[in-house]
């Protein structure tokens, strides 16, 4: 089974501010990571496939980059909307596996 | 408009059975492979099951592999999961998901809005 280790698990920045988040894969998984959003009560909503293709509807400042093992996704600049718990998924190999989470907090 | 429901959910006593449904609408139901993802309250995802676009490929994770089964009825556009032999640690809201084969054409989008499956006793 493929293990997808998210860091840091909490990151605590203003509105306006980057957020960098970070997902290593215990082998590689290609280019066949997504990244999703979920809210306290909400269903999980997909940002990235293919690590690095927006979803339909997903603004601009939100953008997916690496391959193989190592997998990064980057919110340019915060918005109110944007504190949220964030996934990370392959789905190179069965089983899928997700991460463990990044929460995005308000400082 | 994508939209995915799911029903069946509740509380179940440990060693029983449940059925949960997941109702499709806004997209060919029979063109599209569809999964069902968990998540024990407070904690994170967890992958349970994918079946193919025919229903003739299923897949399964291993903590329910034997006593949970997938299918789908593509004349009534609906998702099944059956679950049996259900432990305290099958407690989680389960979600039905569009899509989800391994290096199939997208990952799991969209999602429906969850229902919650308790055992206890």
């Amino acid at each position: 089974e493929i293990v997808l280790t998210q860091s840091p698990a909490t990151l605590s920045l203003s509105p306006g501010e980057r957020a960098t988040l970070s997902c290593r894969a215990s082998q590689s998984v290609s280019s066949y990571l997504a990244w999703y959003q979920q809210k306290p009560g909400q269903a999980p909503r997909l940002l990235i496939y293919d690590a690095s293709n927006r979803a339909t509807g997903i603004p601009a400042r939100f953008s997916g980059s690496g391959s193989e093992t190592d997998f990064t996704l980057t919110i340019s600049s915060l918005e109110p909307e944007d504190f949220a718990i964030y996934y990370c998924q392959q789905r190179s190999n069965w089983p899928q596996t997700f991460g463990g989470g990044t929460k995005v907090e308000i400082k | 408009e994508v939209q995915l429901v799911e029903s069946g959910g509740g509380l179940v006593q440990p060693g029983g059975s449940l059925r949960l449904s997941c109702a499709a609408s806004g997209f060919t139901f029979s063109n599209y492979a569809m999964s069902w993802v968990r998540q024990a309250l407070g904690k994170g995802l967890e992958w349970v099951s994918a079946v193919t676009v025919s229903g003739g490929g299923t897949y399964y994770a291993d903590s329910v592999k034997g006593r949970f089964t997938i299918s789908r009825d593509n004349s009534k556009n609906t998702l099944y999961l059956q679950m049996t032999s259900l432990r305290a640690d099958d407690t989680a809201v389960y979600f039905c998901a569009k899509g989800g084969m391994v290096r199939g054409v997208k990952p799991f989008d969209p999602w429906g809005q969850g229902t919650l499956v308790t055992v206890s006793s």
